[in-house]
């Protein structure tokens, strides 16, 4: 299936700070979804964006889907420590509509 | 609604041994996942069920591991026999949509170590 990567890996911020992760395709992507996981949880959807340059806002967190179906970004306002996780992508596509996850990146909070 | 059960949340077990992962998706939804998560490689989508029917299981890493969908409240993920590199978080998620489409309620995990 298509792959989709994701950056960075880790990023440590100071509570208060803004904090962005990215997903990119080298094909078009025909829907994106945005989860996050909680230390010793479960992955948890926040949002799916299929139209091209697409942003929707949940309160703090910002979601954006490129013109080009190939990005999308998750983008945090002043984080606080509930925001520690990791935030994965992922995509549904192929005759299956297989869902494939990014590496995800691990966001963390310093209070 | 209890969200998605899965059992045991916990297993160790010894090489070779058979391991049987259990999961009762949402009543209602249509698709259920299991997924295999560790540290290398990420989250993995072993294989899918749209009502009760395997739909794409090209994420099964090889024969030892199975799985069934015998009716639409029960789930189960088979390894026979077991090995320590199959040692991971296995997750089961359910949902209402056609395979990944729309929002997926994943199950809490069962953390499986092979010894």
């Amino acid at each position: 299936g298509q792959q989709v990567m994701q950056i960075p890996q880790y990023q440590h911020v100071q509570e208060g700070e803004d904090f962005t992760t990215y997903c990119n395709s080298s094909t078009t992507l025909s829907n994106i979804q945005w989860y996050k996981q909680r230390p010793g949880g479960h992955p948890v959807f926040l949002i799916q964006l299929v139209k091209s340059g697409e942003v929707k806002k949940q309160k703090r967190l910002t979601f954006q889907f490129g013109e080009a179906k190939k990005n999308s970004s998750l983008h945090i306002t002043a984080t606080q420590t509930t925001d520690v996780g990791t935030y994965f992508c992922s995509h549904s596509g192929g005759s299956n509509y297989k869902l494939t996850f990014g590496k995800g990146t691990l966001l963390t909070v310093n209070p | 609604d209890a969200g998605v059960i899965q059992s045991p949340r916990h297993e160790v077990t010894e090489m070779g041994q058979e391991v049987t992962l259990r999961c009762k998706p949402i009543s209602g939804h249509n698709s259920l996942f299991w997924y295999r998560q560790t540290m290398m490689r990420g989250l993995e989508l072993l294989i899918y069920f749209n009502n009760n029917v395997p739909i794409d299981d090209s994420g099964m890493p090889e024969d030892r591991f199975s799985a069934k969908m015998p009716n639409a409240s029960f789930s189960t993920l088979k390894i026979q026999p077991s090995e320590p590199r199959d040692s991971a978080v296995y997750f089961c998620a359910s949902s209402t949509g056609l395979a990944g489409l729309g929002e997926q309620f994943f199950g809490p995990g069962t953390r499986l170590t092979v010894l």
